[in-house]
């Protein structure tokens, strides 16, 4: 089976832009879950769906937003880009609602300049 | 204080050895405990995750959970140079919140 793919891989923007990210989830898994990684640090939550509803939200500013479609797959937009935002944004999918195993995708490494 | 504490290394051993990776926390509210390895420039992949206290192993991999001490373990028998990555531990609550993950360990297992 395949596992949490996303898209783009990579991607540069420029401060100020607005940038979406998608991913689709292992096939049966109906949550997804937004992760940001800085480089040296472990990933930071952001946002949780179950069932194309939030569920969860960390402690990121209004520009962030996501979505889930109904085929489970999601997306994560940011609007106004800061130099800071560059980060591997990482997306998670789960069997359940419980969140306890969380599989991961590659990842899409941001560039802002 | 950060609620996760884990020493980023690196950590360096030979080929074969056991290896010892820790985390300390301070959230009570935690109830499940992971771990991840992430290899440079991937996603992390979930190695493990326990719930209660005590030990839970799965092949070279033995998993550790000492609630009273705030305390979780990670033992690596009979190393090996492709088990060289950054570990992670996560840990979470009962209810929606996502994960809280330590800085990760970078390990460098010698030939």
């Amino acid at each position: 089976d395949a596992g949490v793919t996303q898209s783009p891989t990579h991607l540069i923007k420029t401060r100020g832009q607005h940038v979406t990210l998608r991913c689709s989830p292992i096939s049966g898994h109906k949550s997804v879950s937004w992760y940001q990684q800085v480089l040296g640090q472990g990933p930071q939550f952001i946002f949780q769906y179950y069932e194309k509803e939030e569920r969860g939200r960390g402690n990121f500013p209004d520009r962030f937003s996501a979505r889930q479609f109904p085929n489970y797959s999601s997306e994560l937009n940011v609007n106004a880009l800061l130099l800071g935002d560059s980060a591997l944004y990482l997306c998670a999918s789960s069997p359940d609602r419980r969140w306890r195993e969380q599989y991961f995708g590659p990842g899409t490494r941001l560039t802002v300049t | 204080q950060k609620e996760v504490e884990q020493d980023p290394g690196p950590l360096s051993v030979p080929e074969g050895a056991i290896v010892s990776l820790n985390c300390t926390y301070s959230n009570s509210a935690f109830q499940y405990f992971m771990w991840y390895r992430q290899y440079s420039r991937k996603g992390p992949e979930l190695l493990m995750y326990t719930y209660s206290s005590g030990n839970k192993e799965d092949g070279r991999f033995t998993a550790q959970v000492d609630k009273s001490s705030k305390y979780i373990s990670l033992f690596i028998r009979d190393s090996q140079p492709s088990d060289s990555a950054t570990y992670l531990c996560a840990m979470k609550g009962g209810g929606a919140d996502g994960l809280t993950f330590g800085k990760g360990t970078h390990l460098i297992i010698q030939p």
